[in-house]
């Protein structure tokens, strides 16, 4: 089973869809948890962290299951400013206090005029 | 806004040579990250570094790979004799509390090896 899964996607949606990105890991004692964007050919940014009880940011909103180790993100009223690559990220903890970042392939979206 | 910056941004190298990735990060961050990405891969763990130490480093991270903070502002990467496949983009980052602050990327340096 691979670390991070995400949707293979692409997801292509028109302006104003609500689309819902899902991602399981498999290491149980994963502490932190995130969802990045990536353009293409650029750095990874940090979107939103994800937290148990669920965390929203204008059209964003981030859920997390530990239970069942299932991260989700759900975009509201898309933009065309939207489409990118959204890389579900779960953080293993390095060796003290550092991160250790292991990444999903990514989702591509594209969110048509 | 304080941002991690990286050099070069794209290099081209002959199998076999040595390539230093050159990076500054944001100035009060105490802990260093490389991060790579082959092209249509995913982004992978390279080595952390904390304290003008290496943390910890992936089995990615081998005997050709070296990182160095020579003179407190830079945070260098060095793969001694790069092989075609270590082409990939190579992501410096840094964090100023480890894993409660956020992590900042830089831009990315490509590496192309031929």
């Amino acid at each position: 089973r691979k670390e991070v899964e995400q949707d293979p996607g692409p997801f292509n949606v028109p302006e104003g869809a609500t689309v819902a990105f899902n991602c399981t890991y498999s290491n149980s004692a994963s502490q932190s948890f995130f969802w990045y964007r990536q353009d293409c050919r650029k750095e990874p940014k940090l979107l939103m962290s994800v937290y148990s009880s669920g965390n929203e940011d204008g059209r964003f909103t981030a859920q997390l299951n530990r239970a069942s180790q299932y991260i989700s993100l759900l975009i509201r009223d898309s933009k065309l400013s939207d489409s990118a690559t959204y890389l579900c990220v779960v953080n293993r903890g390095g060796g003290g206090s550092n991160y250790k970042l292991t990444f999903g392939k990514g989702t591509l979206l594209t969110v048509n005029p | 806004e304080p941002e991690v910056t990286q050099t070069p941004s794209h290099q081209v190298t002959q199998m076999g040579q040595e390539v230093i990735l050159r990076c500054v990060p944001i100035s009060n961050h105490l802990y260093f990250y490389w991060y790579r990405q082959i092209l249509g891969q995913k982004v992978e763990f390279l080595v952390s570094f904390y304290n003008n130490e290496i943390s910890e480093k992936s089995e990615i991270f081998d005997d050709q790979f070296s990182v160095e903070r020579p003179d407190g502002s830079n945070f260098t990467l060095k793969i001694r004799s790069t092989k075609l496949e270590d082409s990939a983009m190579y992501f410096c980052a840094s964090s100023d509390r480890g894993q409660i602050g956020e992590l900042f990327f830089g831009e990315g340096s490509r590496l192309t090896v031929l």
